[in-house]
Parts: structure tokens; sequence; C-alpha cells
């Protein structure tokens, strides 16, 4: 079946790198997608990667995949206040390929 | 683009009413997703559209819940009559066809049932 799972809480210092992880079990992943939502708002697509692909950078976003593992990260460089906020892993897959399944999210907070 | 429109932002309601939760999706996009947030559940997906018919509903909780989208640029979600386990935030979203298109969220509107 389809499952997207995530850590629950991250906490890391200003200016520090921040690792998101999350794993998923569909093997038929497609797309592999990062959202972000900040209080009160919906999730707003920060990236994403295409599954033939093992790493994708944007600006201060690093996104790794590995497929072996089912291992998908984001590593948002020089973390700032302005980066707190809940961050959802996601999948589209072959099997249900109109659907994106949506991991619990991991909040992330910002100690100076 | 205005981005994905929700209707209202808050709603507050009595158990037993019945309620009514609107979207408007981005002009263009073929697909239309109804979500429900909860602190215990997270986010579920509820029901999705493909040019303007119900496609999978099988995330819908129960037959107090129904939705609709009578034509491209609108859709309802409809709880009656409503409880107070539906308290959450509703989203909806769009998304062009398949293949690498994301989902377009609306804020949200959230439901409290007392």
């Amino acid at each position: 079946g389809e499952d997207v799972e995530q850590s629950l809480f991250l906490s890391v210092r200003e200016g520090d790198s921040s690792v998101i992880n999350c794993t998923y079990t569909d093997s038929s992943s497609t797309y592999l997608y990062w959202y972000k939502q900040e209080p009160g708002a919906g999730l707003q697509l920060l990236t994403y990667i295409f599954s033939n692909m093992d790493m994708k950078q944007d600006q201060r976003l690093t996104v790794l995949l590995n497929k072996k593992d089912k291992h998908l990260s984001l590593r948002i460089a020089d973390t700032q206040t302005g980066d707190s906020a809940i961050y959802f892993c996601a999948e589209r897959t072959y099997s249900s390929a109109s659907k994106i399944i949506f991991g619990s999210g991991t909040r992330l907070s910002i100690r100076p | 683009d205005a981005g994905v429109i929700q209707s209202p932002r808050h709603e507050v309601t009595e158990m037993g009413q019945e309620v009514t939760l609107r979207c408007k999706p981005i002009s263009g996009h073929d697909y239309l997703f109804w979500y429900r947030q909860t602190m215990m559940r997270g986010l579920e997906l509820l029901i999705y559209f493909n040019n303007n018919v119900p496609i999978d509903d099988s995330g819908m909780p129960e037959d107090r819940f129904s939705a609709k989208m009578p034509n491209a640029s609108f859709s309802t979600l409809k709880i009656q009559p409503s409880e107070p386990r539906d308290s959450a935030v509703y989203f909806c979203a769009s998304s062009l066809r398949e293949g690498n298109s994301p989902l377009h969220f609306g804020n949200g509107t959230r439901l409290t049932v007392t």
C-alpha cells in the first residue's frame, strides 16, 4: 500500500542547516514533493523531484532521493526564522497517478 | 491568477446543522481535491474530481458528507448533519492534468462544530 512517513518535530539553531527526512513505501513513485505550511495557510509547493533523479538543488533547498531505500530528504541551508513551518513530504505513484499521498508533516522550529 | 479560493475562512456551527464549504479552483485546472486536516489524522484526501466528475470518494467519512462540482469553476463540500468530530481544517486544491503537476492549495476553511 501507499504510505509516507516523517518525524513530527525538528528543532535547529538559526543559521544552521535543517534536514527533514521522509520514507515512502510505494516503489512505483513517479514524483515526490515537498510542501510548506505556515500557520493559518494552505500548503505551498516548495520543490519536487522526479523518481529518476538523485538530487535537485534550488537556492537554499537541496532534495536528495535514495530510491533503493525509498528515502527522501530536504535540506535547508542557513535556516532562518521565516523557515519555521510544517513541511510535508508527498508522493505521486503509477498505481494512483491522480492522487498525491501526504506524510504527517514535520514541524520545524528555529531557536536563536 | 488569484489561486484557489475557499469560503468561508472560518465556520462555527452547532451540532446537527448543515455546513457548506465552497471552492473556486484555478482557472484551467482539470483536477479538484478536497482534503481534511486534523492533529490526530493529519491530511486526509476526502474526494477528487476530474473534469467535474467525481473519480474517487473513498475517503469521504460517511454518508453525512457529500461533494459536488456543477461546473469547472466551483465545488462544494456539504456536511449534513454536522457533528463535533467533523471539526477540522478543510482544504481544497486543484491541479492541471497529471505528470508533474503539483497541487495548488487554498487557504482552507476552519470548521468548528460545537
